[in-house]
Parts: structure tokens; sequence; C-alpha cells
């Protein structure tokens, strides 16, 4: 079945120290987003994909950074986790044009910060 | 700019009942998406339903239906004959032309109660 993979789904890391958090996709979609979700609140758009071309959201800190090496990879990287990092990352996908496309979601990772 | 309303935190239904969950919209673009997701303890996100602002009639799949009341700029979820894996979070979220993403609202915690 065509999905979204996130992994891994449980990561911890120490204070400060970089992470890396993968998506992968075999929808073969133009777009790919990353979330932040922290307990009990919304989804938050921290940057999107539309093939190469990489949107930021003006209020993500600079300590978030994405990398898309392909069409189907996309990656998250938290330069120097703090403690209110931790949360839900949702990597999430969807075809070109912004009309009826659902956004297909993986199952996220957990982040912990220690 | 933007902007979705959940008021309901929390909802109990008994199980085999209807529910409705409400959510509101604000945005000045006659052309958008109004999308309702299934957030269960897992973490997924799951598409359950879409309305477009230009379709006549309201959405419908299987027991999940749209109250589409664009007047009042309403798009309420209604979950016919619940059941005890219905008890989840559910996200209303929007898309219009201006943005590929979507908009959460805060969501709302629904528990089936037997």
């Amino acid at each position: 079945d065509a999905m979204v993979i996130q992994n891994p789904r449980y990561q911890v890391t120490q204070f400060g120290k970089p992470v890396t958090l993968s998506c992968s996709q075999t929808l073969n979609h133009n777009v790919m987003y990353w979330y932040q979700q922290k307990s009990s609140q919304a989804p938050k758009l921290l940057f999107h994909y539309y093939d190469k071309d990489f949107n930021n959201e003006a209020d993500t800190p600079d300590n978030f950074q994405s990398r898309r090496p392909n069409t189907s990879f996309c990656f998250l990287d938290i330069r120097s986790p703090g403690l209110g990092d931790a949360a839900m990352y949702l990597c999430a996908t969807s075809p070109a044009g912004t009309g009826s496309y659902e956004q297909y979601f993986g199952p996220g990772t957990r982040l912990t910060v220690t | 700019a933007q902007k979705i309303t959940q008021t309901q935190p929390g909802m109990f239904v008994q199980e085999k009942e209807a529910v409705t969950l409400d959510c509101t919209y604000d945005t000045s673009d006659p052309s958008y998406g109004l999308f309702w997701y299934k957030q269960p303890s897992s973490g997924e996100m799951i598409f359950l339903i879409y309305q477009g602002s230009y379709d006549q009639q309201n959405a419908t799949e299987g027991r999940y239906s749209l109250n589409f009341q664009k007047a009042r700029k309403s798009a309420n979820l209604v979950i016919s004959a619940s059941q005890l894996g219905d008890s989840a979070m559910y996200f209303c979220a929007m898309r219009d032309t201006g943005r590929r993403a979507l908009t959460f609202g805060s969501g709302t915690r629904l528990q089936v109660q037997p």
C-alpha cells in the first residue's frame, strides 16, 4: 500500500544534541510537510517542500532545518534541541495544487528531550 | 488570515448515539476546502471527510457527515451510531487558495462511553 513512513517512531535525545527525523513516501506526491504537535494542541506547520522549493513558516525557529534529497524522502534536523522541542513531529504529503487534496500523514515521531 | 475555531475541548457520547462536533472558520477567500481528521492516542492523523466551498451538497462518508452552513461559516462533523473506537481527538482544518498547508483548529476530544 502507498503510504507515508516516519522513522523512528520514538526518539530520545539529550538537550543540545542534534537529532534528525526522517520521512519517506511511496505516494509520489510533490508536496511534503513537517508539523510540530505539542501535547493537547493542534499541529503547527514548520515548513513544507513543493518539489525542491523550500517554504519556511515565518515563526519557525532557525533551530529547525529540513532537507529533501529526492521526491521520496524528507528530513527534519533539530540542531540544538531544547526541552521545549519535545513534541510529536508529523510528516505529511499531498499532490500539487490547493484543491480538495487531503494531506496524508505518517504515524509521527514522538521526540523526548532529556 | 485563516482561522479555525473548535469550541468544544471535550465531548462525551453514549455508544450507538449520534454526536456533533462543532467547527467554525473564517476566511476571505471564496474558494476553500474544509477537512476533518481523527487522531487516536497512537498519534496518526486519519482523514475522515472533505467539503469544498462550492459543493452544493453536504459531504458524507459512511458514518461521518459534514453539516456545512456556508453563511454561518460552520462545518460541523456528525458521527452517527458512535462506536467505542471513535474515541479520539478530532481536528477541523481548512485550506484556501492562498496556502497549500492546512490550518487546524484546537481539536475536540471525544469519548464514547459503553
